[in-house]
């Protein structure tokens, strides 16, 4: 498997634009993380999927920031419209769930999104 | 609400030292723990993780962690340093009955010639 994919990887827009980033989970994985790092805050969960259903999105910042989870092999994070202090790496990461909350979340590269 | 606490946000060791990289978790009932690392430009990977088997727990790259419900902590070790080592290290945390994995703030290590 090639594990948990993001795009892009880098990601450079001017305030105000819409920016989308993009995941696609490990197979199989019936869970997807969207986390955020910054070196102010460290990771934070900003909201989370079970079986394409959003469970948990208290750690989303605010309405300009939405998540969608069409199918099981895709998911896309956005932000409309963004501003500089959105600038962060943001991280997707997939896991099997259920009774096995012993098992690990796989992380992608991350997408290195940057606000002008 | 879980937490998970690193001390330190640095440490920095010699090559061929002891790393020792500290996390503590609060929770009445022992949680899951994890333990990541990061390389610079690069996603979270899974070093190892505790899941009530045993108390020692052995992972990548020569790093065990050992679990102690009595001081809620589950320390990362390494017994002697090598260059490549050199990255920022997360402690996880993940709650009976919940999904979410809280991490921590994460420990830099710098590894000194």
């Amino acid at each position: 498997d090639a594990g948990v994919i993001q795009s892009p990887r880098h990601e450079v827009t001017e305030m105000g634009q819409e920016v989308t980033l993009r995941c696609k989970p490990i197979s199989g994985h019936d869970y997807l993380f969207w986390y955020r790092q910054t070196m102010m805050r460290g990771l934070e969960l900003l909201i989370y999927f079970n079986n394409n259903v959003p469970i948990d999105d208290s750690g989303m910042p605010e309405d300009r920031f939405s998540a969608k989870m069409p199918n099981a092999s895709f998911s896309t994070l956005k932000i409309q419209p963004s501003e500089p202090r959105d600038s962060a790496v943001y991280f997707c990461a997939s896991s099997v769930g259920g009774e096995r909350l012993y098992t690990e979340a796989f992380f992608g590269q991350g997408t290195r999104l940057t606000v002008v | 609400a879980q937490s998970v606490t690193q001390l330190g946000s640095h440490v920095s060791v010699s090559e061929g030292a002891l790393v020792l990289l500290r996390c503590n978790y609060s929770s009445s009932v022992p949680p899951y723990l994890f333990w990541y690392v990061q390389y610079p430009n690069q996603g979270l990977q899974l070093l190892l993780k505790y899941t009530s088997a045993a108390t020692l727990v052995k992972g990548i790259n020569g790093f065990e962690a050992e679990f102690k419900k009595s001081e809620t902590s589950f320390h990362l070790t390494k017994p002697s340093a090598h260059m490549s080592d050199a990255a920022e290290y997360f402690c996880a945390v993940r709650n009976q009955g919940a999904q979410k994995l809280v991490f921590g703030q994460g420990t830099r290590l710098t590894i000194n010639p």
